[in-house]
């Protein structure tokens, strides 16, 4: 089966500097690969998803970057607030049957 | 307002005791899922149904039980059988056949005493 491994486990930067989580996985199947934030004692809500025909996603501070061949995608957060401060998902999955394997989250601290 | 209702958000229970979580969600999705999450960890699948009447275990189903008798609700049951219970219980739903957004309940914080 799929295995996802997501690194760091906890990140701290200064608000306003950039943070980058990274994931790999190990099923060349896998095709979709979203990010979940969770904030603290709330459900998991999906941020930014990517598949796997495309190589990089933009939505205003956040990107999402996918390496097929090296399979490992990353998360980039860019002028980091005090409200970006969760635990970040990332997940991998393929098309048969909707399941995704997650990765071991990040919790993201950002200082003000 | 469409979404997915978890019941309830905090529960106790004594060792040697079964116990339900409910999980509700009127998005007419197919599937459904419950995960378990533990501190410093990520989302473990326990369980999870595409349609009604039938569902699959995950990695870690053992000491868990579910049903799936309508299409809207997706019951765990937390039997005696599993070890280490104490956890955060989240419930999820998609569209079967189809990858996209995950949507899950709040979730039932679940405490053994």
């Amino acid at each position: 089966g799929e295995n996802v491994e997501q690194h760091p486990s906890t990140l701290s930067v200064q608000e306003g500097d950039s943070a980058v989580i990274k994931c790999t996985y190990s099923d060349s199947a896998s095709n979709y690969f979203p990010w979940y934030k969770q904030e603290l004692g709330k459900r998991p809500q999906l941020i930014i998803d990517i598949r796997s025909n495309v190589g990089e996603k933009k939505d205003q501070r956040i990107a999402v970057t996918l390496n097929k061949t090296a399979k490992h995608f990353s998360l980039h957060i860019t002028e980091t607030q005090p409200e970006d401060s969760a635990v970040y998902f990332c997940a991998a999955s393929n098309n048969a049957g909707n399941m995704l394997t997650f990765g071991g989250g990040t919790r993201l601290m950002v200082k003000p | 307002d469409g979404g997915i209702t978890q019941s309830p958000k905090y529960l106790f229970r004594k060792e040697g005791q079964n116990v339900t979580l409910s999980c509700e969600q009127n998005l007419n999705h197919d599937a459904m899922y419950w995960y378990r999450q533990d501190p410093g960890q990520g989302l473990r699948l326990i369980y999870y149904s595409q349609i009604v009447n039938d569902f699959q275990k995950g990695d870690i189903a053992e000491g868990y039980s579910v049903s799936r008798e309508k299409k809207e609700s997706f019951p765990l049951t937390v039997t005696s059988a599993q070890k280490n219970p104490t956890a955060f219980y989240l419930c999820a739903s998609i569209i079967s056949g189809r990858t996209g957004e995950l949507f899950f309940g709040e979730g039932s914080r679940l405490t053994v005493l």
